[in-house]
């Protein structure tokens, strides 16, 4: 059965201070989907990034990086620069392409606080 | 273009009760899926229709079911009620039935069961 664990469940940095959430995951599929969810305050998920499992080149957007690496099974996610706006739940989630269908299956969720 | 909307955002129930909870996926989306959030087991999917037909079910007990209309509108419905089933309930669309589709998540309903 797949699952995704989040070790850090809260983080608190000072805002301009460079921060990683780690998510590793399990999955007995050969092709699967990971992806980043961003949870504000507000409740609403805010979708951040997919990635394949063909896939393993490094993604940057802006202040956000991801470092997806099958080897560790594990798809890490980098804030850059922080900023106040960032504070959140951020959520790794996986998804398999044995389901035929949309079913995530998500980390317990990392909460970061960024402080002025 | 409208995101996914749910209905009622909050709600207040009792033990015994039976709920109801609406989503409206954004247009042109087939497929809606159902996710319980709740402090102790976190983010935990439901299930998930697509054309009117439940095509994944997560391990919820009967009590909680759904349905999905021809316009891709979906309810779910909890019976009997308890106070475990306190909780944000998610929904989330997408266009395909295929898992590499970001899913876009409504505001949630958030329930509470006295």
């Amino acid at each position: 059965a797949q699952k995704v664990t989040q070790a850090q469940t809260e983080i608190s940095v000072v805002e301009k201070e460079d921060v990683t959430l780690d998510c590793v995951y399990e999955t007995r599929d050969t092709t699967y989907y990971l992806f980043w969810y961003k949870q504000p305050p507000s409740g609403e998920l805010v979708f951040l990034i997919r990635r394949n499992s063909f896939d393993e080149q490094n993604e940057i957007s802006g202040r956000y990086s991801w470092n997806f690496q099958k080897s560790t099974s594990s798809f890490n996610f980098t804030i850059t620069a922080s900023q106040v706006v960032d504070s959140a739940v951020y959520f790794c989630a996986l998804s398999e392409a044995g389901n035929a269908g949309n079913m995530l299956t998500f980390g317990g969720g990392t909460r970061l606080m960024v402080k002025p | 273009k409208a995101g996914v909307t749910q209905t009622p955002r909050y709600l207040i129930k009792t033990r015994g009760q039976q709920v109801t909870l609406s989503c409206s996926p954004i247009s042109g989306h087939r497929s809606v899926s159902w996710y319980q959030q709740t402090p102790g087991q976190g983010l935990q999917f439901l299930f998930e229709y697509f054309s009117e037909t439940q095509r994944n079910k997560g391990n919820f007990p009967g009590r909680f079911s759904g349905r999905q209309f021809s316009n891709s509108r979906s309810e779910m419905n909890v019976s009997t009620l308890e106070l475990g089933d306190s909780a944000l309930y998610l929904c989330a669309s997408s266009f395909r039935r295929a898992g590499y589709d970001e899913q876009f998540f409504g505001p949630g309903t958030r329930l509470t069961v006295l």
